[in-house]
């Protein structure tokens, strides 16, 4: 398996813009996270799905905001309008439930807005 | 919700020496304890866990100790090494999801 897989890597944007982040999860894993990682909060957790159901989105900061995962092997994470201080890299995880949680992470998607 | 403090925030130590992180929760249902390692500018990877039913696990260099009535626990590593220099998060999970520490970033000096 390629593991869990995010695009872009990079995402450089205009303040007030749309941005979509995307998510591969690793296949046959039930669960899928989307985090925040900042150097002032640390990893945040935004959301997350199970059997692509949303589970708890307590996490997401404001109505910007929104999560989707339409099947089992995507989800998106979208931010309309994009601030500057939504700048951060934001992770997708996936885990299989009964196998210790052991979250396996993307590589992550940089964002700048600017 | 759950609560997880972590200490310290940055540490240094001479390679070869030990190094222990430490972390206390508050949710006395949460019942598994794992602990990330992230290198820089990559994701965080799992490097140990342990469950609420086990008071310690060692793997090779790498402990951690858990403390289910004081909730807290701790990663230590032995004989640390230049490739231990990373950002360390430990982490608590209950029913399904797990919440981080804000990390420790462990500099082994030569």
């Amino acid at each position: 398996d390629a593991g869990v897989i995010q695009s872009p890597r990079h995402e450089v944007t205009e303040m007030g813009q749309e941005v979509t982040l995307r998510c591969k999860p690793i296949s046959g894993h039930d669960y899928l996270f989307w985090y925040r990682q900042t150097m002032m909060r640390g990893l945040e957790l935004l959301i997350y799905f199970n059997n692509n159901v949303p589970i708890d989105d307590s996490g997401m900061p404001e109505d910007r905001f929104s999560a989707k995962m339409p099947n089992a092997s995507f989800s998106t994470l979208k931010i309309q309008p994009s601030e500057p201080r939504d700048s951060a890299v934001y992770f997708c995880a996936s885990s299989l439930a009964g196998e210790g949680y052991g979250y396996t992470f993307g590589s992550g998607t940089r964002l700048t807005v600017v | 919700g759950e609560n997880v403090e972590q200490h310290p925030s940055t540490l240094s130590v001479q390679e070869g020496d030990s190094a222990v992180i430490k972390c206390t929760y508050s949710d006395s249902a949460s019942n598994y304890f794992p602990w990330y390692k992230q290198e820089l500018g990559k994701r965080p990877q799992l490097i140990i866990d342990i469950r609420s039913n086990v008071g310690e696990k060692k793997d090779q260099r790498i402990a951690v100790t858990l403390n289910k009535t004081a909730k807290h626990f701790s990663l230590h590593i032995t004989e640390t090494q230049p490739e231990d220099s990373a950002v360390y998060f430990c982490a608590v999970g209950g029913d399904d999801k797990i919440i981080f520490g804000k990390g420790t970033r462990l500099h082994i000096l030569p």
